[in-house]
C-alpha cells in the first residue's frame, strides 16, 4: 500500500539552530501535505497545508517564519523549525493527500519527535 | 469549524472486557471518518476508515460504526487485550477540507492484566 516516510524520526538540536524534517510520498503524488504538531497528552493540530508549487497555507498562530514549508516536488514536502527553542519541542507529524485514489485517502508518516535543547 | 469530541478521556479496564469509545463531530458534512491508535513515543497506525456512505467497517476485534446524521461514530474493541492500551483518536475529514483531518482529543486506554 501506500507509504509515507518521514525523516528523521527523533532529533535533538540546540536552542538557536534550525531543524528540517522530510515529508515524502514513496509510490503516489501528493498535490497536498498536511503538518501537524502534537504537545504531550494532546490531540494533533493541524499547522499548515503544503501545495506543491504555491507557499503553504498556515493556520491561525502558527508563525510563517519560524514554521518554513517547502513543497517542491510531487513527493516531498519539508518542514524546517528556524530558531529552535525548547518550547517546539513536540512530535510532528506529516500526512500526504493521494488524489489519485478514488476516495482521496490520507496516509500518515510515522512522525518525528524534536527535542530542544 | 468542524469539532471532534472523543469521550472518555481515559478509560481503564481488566482483560478480557469488550471496549467502547466515541467519538462525536458537529458537521455532518464529512467525507469519511478514521480511527487510529497511537503508542506512547510513536506515530498513528490507522485502525479503520469509514466512508460518509458506510455504516460501520470491521476489522478483527475491531468494529467502527458511523452514524453521519447525528454526528456520532463509535470504536469497540471485542475480548480486549493488555497490547490493546494506547491512545486511540478519531478523525473526521470534512468534505470542503481537501484533506484537512480534525483530530479529537483522544481516549486512553489502558488494559490490564
Amino acid at each position: 500500500g501506500a507509504v509515507v516516510s518521514q525523516h528523521p524520526s527523533r532529533v535533538i538540536c540546540k536552542s538557536g539552530t534550525s531543524v528540517k524534517i522530510e515529508c515524502r510520498s514513496l509510490d503516489f503524488q501528493a498535490t497536498t501535505m498536511f503538518w501537524y504538531r502534537q504537545f504531550p497528552k494532546q490531540s494533533l493540530m493541524l499547522m499548515a497545508t503544503s501545495n506543491e508549487g504555491s507557499k503553504a497555507t498556515y493556520e491561525q498562530g502558527v508563525e510563517k517564519d519560524k514554521f518554513l514549508i517547502n513543497h517542491a516536488s510531487l513527493t516531498l514536502s519539508t518542514l524546517t523549525v528556524t530558531s529552535a527553542h525548547p518550547e517546539d519541542s513536540s512530535f510532528y507529524i506529516c500526512s500526504a493527500r493521494d488524489a489519485s485514489s478514488s476516495g482521496n485517502t490520507i496516509y500518515f508518516g510515522e512522525g518525528s519527535w524534536l527535542t530542544v535543547v | 469549524k468542524q469539532e471532534v469530541t472523543q469521550i472518555p478521556a481515559a478509560l481503564s479496564v481488566p482483560e478480557g472486557e469488550n471496549l467502547v469509545l466515541n467519538c462525536s463531530f458537529t458537521d455532518s458534512a464529512i467525507y469519511n471518518l478514521q480511527w487510529f491508535r497511537q503508542d506512547p513515543g510513536k506515530g498513528l497506525t490507522s485502525l479503520l476508515l469509514i466512508q460518509s456512505s458506510q455504516r460501520e467497517q470491521t476489522s478483527g476485534r475491531l468494529n467502527a460504526s458511523l452514524d453521519k446524521s447525528s454526528g456520532r461514530s463509535t470504536l469497540y474493541i471485542a475480548a480486549s487485550q493488555p497490547g490493546d492500551s494506547a491512545t486511540y483518536l478519531c478523525a473526521v475529514l470534512s468534505s470542503d477540507s481537501w484533506g484537512k483531518l480534525q483530530f479529537g482529543a483522544g481516549t486512553q486506554v489502558v488494559v490490564t492484566p
